[in-house]
């Protein structure tokens, strides 16, 4: 079956920085990406990676290595308005997204 | 980035009544569109794929005589709730390819928050 893990809750410290994993099992790959979404609020999208390596943007990085079917985001000078779900999703062979439970981030001052 | 609206944003509604969600790509067409519905601190979860001009696909275990979808055009799709009771109350999601883009992103709607009384 296809399967996405994520650890459900992090906690971090404003200013600092976190790595948020995320381990895939699918049939087939089109892509892997990171939405964050805050309570009560829709995903918004973060990132896309479909070739190994690292993509960065601003604060916000995310890495995919397709052969150990992984990835990490990795938030830097975290904010408090960082806290939220991060969601990790991969585009299977159907190009349907198969989405994790989620990684909810607690920032603490 | 191309963008999908959601209305209503809010309803209440009593039970046994239908309620009516509306998702729009607003400068893209789509068409392909998704519902999604999400509980309380629970992930997103799939109901259907709409199709533009063709009957949805459901995920196993939505009812398709419950949660009717309509996607008409290539700028708009309905997901109907027929009879809606206490239990499906939920966070109601839309999201939309542009496949003439490229990228495979799914553009979200704002989402419905759904209150069946």
């Amino acid at each position: 079956g296809q399967n996405i893990d994520q650890p459900t809750e992090m906690t971090a410290t404003e200013g600092a920085i976190v790595q948020i994993n995320c381990t895939y099992q699918t049939s087939g790959f089109n892509g892997l990406f990171w939405y964050q979404q805050h309570a009560g609020e829709a995903p918004t999208f973060l990132s896309y990676n479909v070739l190994d390596g690292l993509e960065e943007k601003g604060r916000f990085s995310s890495f995919l290595s397709r052969s150990k079917g992984y990835s990490y985001l990795l938030l830097k000078e975290l904010q408090m308005k960082d806290s939220a779900s991060y969601l990790c999703a991969v585009m299977d062979s159907n190009y349907q997204l198969i989405w994790g439970a989620g990684t909810k981030l607690i920032i603490k001052p | 980035g191309a963008v999908v609206s959601q209305h209503p944003s809010r309803v209440i509604c009593k039970s046994g009544t239908s309620v009516k969600i509306e998702c729009r790509s607003l400068d893209f067409q789509a068409t392909t569109m998704f519902w999604y519905r999400q509980f309380p601190k629970k992930s997103l979860m799939l109901m259907a794929t709409s199709n533009e001009g063709s009957k949805a696909t459901y995920e196993q275990g939505v009812e398709k005589d419950k949660f009717l979808i309509n996607h008409a055009s290539l700028t708009l799709s309905t997901l109907t709730v027929t009879s809606a009771h206490p239990e499906d109350s939920s966070f109601y999601i839309c999201s939309a390819r542009d496949f003439a883009g490229d990228s495979n992103e799914q553009f979200f709607g704002p989402g419905t928050r759904l209150t069946v009384l």
